[in-house]
């Protein structure tokens, strides 16, 4: 079955800089990757996904690329400010099937001020 | 913006009882999913649920576990006999299918279990 890798397992950043976390995935036939953030005894929630028919895809100071002969993806979010201290978790999933995510270990992020 | 809503958010149980967790998936979606996290471990997918039946399962989704859809808005997780380590926080999750296939999955906030 699939297996994702996430790092680092936790990253601090100061208030302005930008902030990169990595995943690796195994199944090739995987397509589909969304990043989540999770806050303290909260849901995940989606914060940006990329299908595997484009490199790159940004929203705002969120971007995420994919490189799908090394597969591997990369969130990355700039200008980082305290509200977005959470833990992140990349996803890998075939699109399309309804099938599971398989989930990253999560990344914690914490952003100081 | 609607949302999957879990009920009870905490609930706390001695080993071998039964539990069940409710969910109510967002309303037009058509796919179900239980995932489960121990505290401060990644999300681990337990089942997917579609047309009324199981599509697929992990090996952690033993015959202790069951799914249900009794009605047109619930979705529930019962297990059997509970044990030490099914304490962790179980999420529901609901994706709907477009003409481009199935989308990305929303999650519940969450059902918080201790097993005692």
């Amino acid at each position: 079955g699939e297996n994702v890798e996430q790092h680092p397992s936790t990253l601090s950043v100061q208030e302005g800089d930008s902030a990169v976390i990595k995943c690796t995935y195994s199944d090739s036939a995987s397509n589909y990757f969304p990043w989540y953030k999770q806050e303290l005894g909260k849901r995940p929630q989606l914060i940006i996904d990329i299908r595997s028919n484009v490199g790159e895809k940004k929203d705002q100071r969120i971007a995420v690329t994919l490189n799908k002969t090394a597969k591997h993806f990369s969130l990355h979010i700039t200008e980082t400010q305290p509200e977005d201290s959470a833990v992140y978790f990349c996803a890998a999933s075939i699109r399309g099937t309804g099938n599971q995510f398989y989930f990253g270990t999560g990344t914690s992020l914490t952003v100081i001020p | 913006e609607p949302e999957v809503t879990q009920t009870p958010s905490h609930q706390v149980t001695q080993m071998g009882q039964e539990v069940i967790l409710r969910c109510v998936p967002i309303s037009n979606h058509l796919y179900f999913y239980w995932y489960r996290q121990i505290l401060g471990q990644k999300v681990e997918f337990l089942v997917s649920f579609y047309n009324n039946e199981i599509s697929e399962k992990s090996e952690i989704f033993d015959d202790q576990f069951s799914v249900e859809r009794p009605d047109g808005s619930n979705f529930t997780l019962k297990i059997r006999s509970t044990k030490l380590e099914d304490s962790a926080m179980y999420f529901c999750a609901s994706s709907h299918l477009t003409s481009g296939g199935v989308e990305t999955q929303y999650f519940g906030p969450g059902t918080r279990l201790l097993v005692l």
